[in-house]
This record gives structure tokens, C-alpha cells and sequence, in this order.
């Protein structure tokens, strides 16, 4: 069975950009939750997605957004990068008891 | 608030002892608390499950409490190995508007020496 797929493994943008982060959960799971992790701060929730609708929110900017489509992939969206938002963005997939992870999709604003 | 604390700083031990890793938790009784595993650079994977009317947890050479009374869980792994070595996470859900949210605390680094 596949895992937690995220695309791209690494990005690098300029301040000001956009950039969108892909994720294709596990088969049959619907629920995807995205996190974002820096060295100072650790993992961060952003937010979850459960058969396209967004069930719960972090506390991050409205600069950071997603989605979930259909077939249950998972994209999220941040606009108008800051250098702050440099980190490894990941992606679970969840089953009864736990996460699946994806490995991750470093980002790096410069 | 409610909050996570682990030992921020890293735990070295000789190869074939025991390490016991700690996570704590505030103003909160979760219905579970999970530990995961994270190699540098790569996503957490998830390791054990432990459930609030559960006192002990094991699987292979770890093994996992979990106090609701201290609002404590440790974390042992028996026999460790240089293979060992990562950063280990506990995680708990929270309520936040009416769902849960998985909520991890910020790692305890492990360094077994050989």
C-alpha cells in the first residue's frame, strides 16, 4: 500500500512569491492534516481536511490556505512568502490510532 | 493553556541501556497520547498509542506509560541501539471548536553511543 506522498521534496522562492504544496494521502483515508516545522518552534498544526471540507484550523496568517479535492489529495497554498515561512511542510494521513506522514516538502524563502 | 513539555535538551546513553524519554502535559485530560519517531530531515512516524484507561503499553523493546494522574507519559526503549538515535515526539488531541487536533511537543533528541 503507498504512503503519504507529497510533492514537491524541496522549493526554493523568492520573498513576495506564492508557492503550492501537493499531497496524496494514503487510499481510503479521508482526512489529511498539514504541519509546519522549524527548528525553533516545532510542529505547528495548520490545518485538517476531511472529505473536502476544512475541519479545524492553527493559528497561522490568512496567507495560508488549502483544499482537498475529491479523490482526497490535499494541496495547500501560501501567498506572498516571508522569509519566516522557510520550514519543512508536512502532510498525515490519518488512520484509527495514528498519523502517516509524508516526507515532507522543505521550503526555503530567500 | 494547555501545553506539551518534553526535555528540549538531547539524551545520550551507552549502547544496550535503558533510555526513558518524558512528555508532560497541562490543564488537559486527553483520551490518548502517541509517540513518534523523526529522523532528520524526514516526516515522524508513528510508534505506539496509548490510551487514558491503559497504565502500560509495549512493542518489541519499547514500552510506553501513561499516568493521567501525574499527567505524564514515558517513554523507554530497552536495549538501545546507535539505530535508536532520532528525535522522538508525544503528541495528544486537543479540542479546538468542537473537533480534535493532534498537538506535538517539540522532541526529545536521543544519542545512543556504541
Amino acid at each position: 500500500k503507498a504512503g503519504v506522498t507529497q510533492t514537491p521534496r524541496y522549493l526554493i522562492k523568492t520573498r513576495g512569491q506564492q508557492v503550492t504544496l501537493s499531497c496524496s494521502p494514503i487510499s481510503g483515508h479521508r482526512s489529511v492534516s498539514w504541519y509546519q516545522q522549524t527548528p525553533g518552534q516545532g510542529l505547528q498544526f495548520l490545518f485538517e481536511y476531511f472529505s473536502e471540507t476544512q475541519r479545524n484550523k492553527g493559528n497561522f496568517p490568512g496567507r495560508f490556505s488549502g483544499r482537498q479535492f475529491s479523490n482526497s489529495r490535499s494541496e495547500m497554498n501560501v501567498s506572498t512568502l516571508e522569509l519566516g515561512d522557510s520550514a519543512l511542510y508536512l502532510c498525515a494521513s490519518s488512520f484509527d490510532g495514528g498519523y502517516t506522514f509524508g516526507s515532507g516538502t522543505r521550503l526555503t524563502v530567500v | 493553556s494547555q501545553k506539551i513539555e518534553q526535555n528540549s535538551e538531547a539524551l545520550n546513553i551507552q549502547e544496550g541501556k535503558t533510555a526513558t524519554l518524558t512528555c508532560n502535559y497541562t490543564n488537559y485530560s486527553p483520551a490518548y497520547l502517541q509517540w513518534y519517531r523523526q529522523d532528520p530531515g524526514r516526516g515522524p512516524v508513528f510508534l505506539l498509542l496509548i490510551r487514558e484507561n491503559e497504565k502500560e503499553k509495549r512493542k518489541e523493546r519499547l514500552k510506553v506509560t501513561f499516568d493521567t494522574t501525574l499527567k505524564q507519559s514515558l517513554f523507554h526503549i530497552t536495549a538501545s541501539q546507535p539505530a535508536d538515535s532520532a528525535t522522538y515526539l508525544c503528541a495528544l488531541p486537543m479540542n479546538s471548536g468542537g473537533y480534535q487536533k493532534v498537538t506535538f511537543g517539540t522532541g526529545t533528541k536521543l544519542q545512543v553511543i556504541p
